[in-house]
């Protein structure tokens, strides 16, 4: 069964304190893992997508990296406003389904 | 820059009432998307549409029913309402299926069954 866990479920970081959270998968395929952002009341906004093992991408303070199991998303040096709940998602081969983990709630203290 | 519109953004319905709930973009997208986002579960895809004319179940369909009306539309109807239908739902659009493209999605609808 093609699953996606995310870890911790909540995370508190002071303002500076850098910190890794964790997305791992178990997909008959992986054709694409994607990660977002989503603030309260919101719907989730697209911030990366992976596609192979060893692919990394950045922006600002978030670098995701990926390998054959798990993607992980680096936060350097946080801010209050990287505060938000971040969630990862899977493709597999069947193009039109995602499967999202429960995702990571980060609260960031000044 | 619209991107996709969610109508309404809250409702409430007693048990056994029928609504459906509006989605449009315009950002040219073939795919469309349903989800539902329970606390602890993450999000789960209720229904798509790869493209205008189609329609598919996704992990969770039961008491939903879809409805691809244009390229634009896509709306998700509740015909008898259940208090396990209280969630808040979300649409999403994205490029054609076969491509590695992520889902652009709404501010959602959130939704309680008395």
């Amino acid at each position: 069964e093609d699953q996606v866990t995310q870890s911790p479920e909540a995370l508190r970081l002071q303002e500076g304190e850098s910190s890794s959270l964790n997305c791992s998968y178990t997909v008959s395929g992986l054709r694409g893992l994607f990660w977002y952002r989503q603030d309260p009341g919101k719907g989730p906004e697209f911030l990366f997508t992976l596609y192979s093992a060893g692919e990394e991408k950045e922006k600002e303070r978030l670098k995701a990296t990926l390998t054959k199991k798990e993607s992980f998303l680096h936060i350097t040096a946080p801010k209050p406003e990287d505060s938000a709940t971040y969630l990862c998602a899977v493709q597999t081969y069947n193009f039109n389904k995602f499967y999202f983990g429960s995702g990571t709630k980060l609260n960031v203290k000044p | 820059n619209a991107g996709v519109t969610q109508t309404p953004k809250f409702q409430v319905l007693k048990t056994g009432q029928s609504m459906t709930l509006q989605c449009a973009q315009d950002m040219n997208h073939n795919s469309m998307y349903w989800y539902r986002q329970d606390p602890g579960m993450g999000l789960r895809l209720i229904y798509y549409s790869a493209s205008e004319g189609t329609t598919d179940k996704g992990e969770v369909p039961n008491g939903y029913n879809v409805s691809r009306l244009n390229k634009r539309e896509f709306s998700l109807r509740l015909e008898s309402a259940a208090p396990s239908q209280t969630s808040v739902y979300f649409c999403a659009s994205s490029e054609a299926g076969n491509t590695y493209q992520p889902q652009h999605f709404g501010d959602g609808t959130r939704l309680s069954i008395l």
